[in-house]
């Protein structure tokens, strides 16, 4: 009963570099979303998808691009790591469209920018 | 802009008791509130969820009221244990066919429940 996985955990990256952080989904929900969380703030939506090939920018969206190629996975690129982005992000999913349906979420990635 | 409070400090109680948490907002319209349990190192685990024309819902141990003329919402734990030490966030939704993906979360609450 996998739900939400995440990869890596953790991350280390120098100013400038380019990754992918992954997310796959097995309960065929097809909205997935990405989440960045800092201290002393709520979760901030990134991107999110509605469904395969379809995205959409959420409250923070620069410097991060998605694709969703597949109802499972949903991929977040970094394209120019700063430091501002050092964060955990967690990716969620869900098998309703609005507020009536709660988030699976994974269990993040810490991402430390150098 | 809109805005949704949790207390910052954390809320420190003894086993057995009733921990209450709230959580408000301004400049929201929000039909639906939801409330996570977040675990240090984990992502947040849904717990509730509460619709607009709800003043109350339980589960269990759990009981959340949802008042939209306050703007607040209140979440009940009670008999509290030690098993409920962790961070409480709670979300704002809207019913809109397009709110999907645009929760609004709180910074949540640290709970600490000590024996």
């Amino acid at each position: 009963n996998a739900g939400v996985t995440q990869t890596p955990k953790f991350q280390v990256l120098k100013t400038g570099q380019s990754m992918t952080l992954q997310c796959a989904q097995d309960m065929n929900h097809e909205y997935m979303s990405w989440y960045r969380q800092d201290p002393g703030m709520g979760l901030r939506l990134i991107h999110y998808s509605v469904g395969a090939g379809i995205t959409d920018q959420g409250e923070v969206p620069n410097g991060y691009n998605v694709s969703r190629s597949t109802t499972e996975d949903f991929p977040l690129r970094l394209l120019s790591a700063a430091p501002s982005q050092t964060s955990v992000y967690f990716c969620a999913s869900s098998s309703g469209r609005d507020g009536n349906s709660p988030l699976h979420f994974g269990n993040g990635t810490r991402l430390t920018v150098t | 802009s809109q805005k949704i409070e949790q207390n910052s400090e954390a809320l420190n109680i003894q086993e057995g008791k009733t921990a209450t948490l709230t959580c408000n907002y301004t400049n929201y319209s929000p039909a639906y509130l939801q409330w996570y349990r977040q675990d240090p190192g984990r992502g947040p685990v849904f717990l509730l969820l509460i619709r607009e024309n709800e003043k109350e819902k339980r589960k269990e141990r759990l009981k959340v009221t949802f008042d939209t003329t306050l703007k607040q919402s209140l979440f009940h734990i009670t008999a509290s244990q030690p098993a409920d030490s962790a961070t409480y966030l709670c979300a704002l939704g809207r019913r809109a066919t397009d709110s999907w993906g645009k929760l609004q979360f709180g910074a949540g609450t640290q709970v600490v429940v000590t024996p």
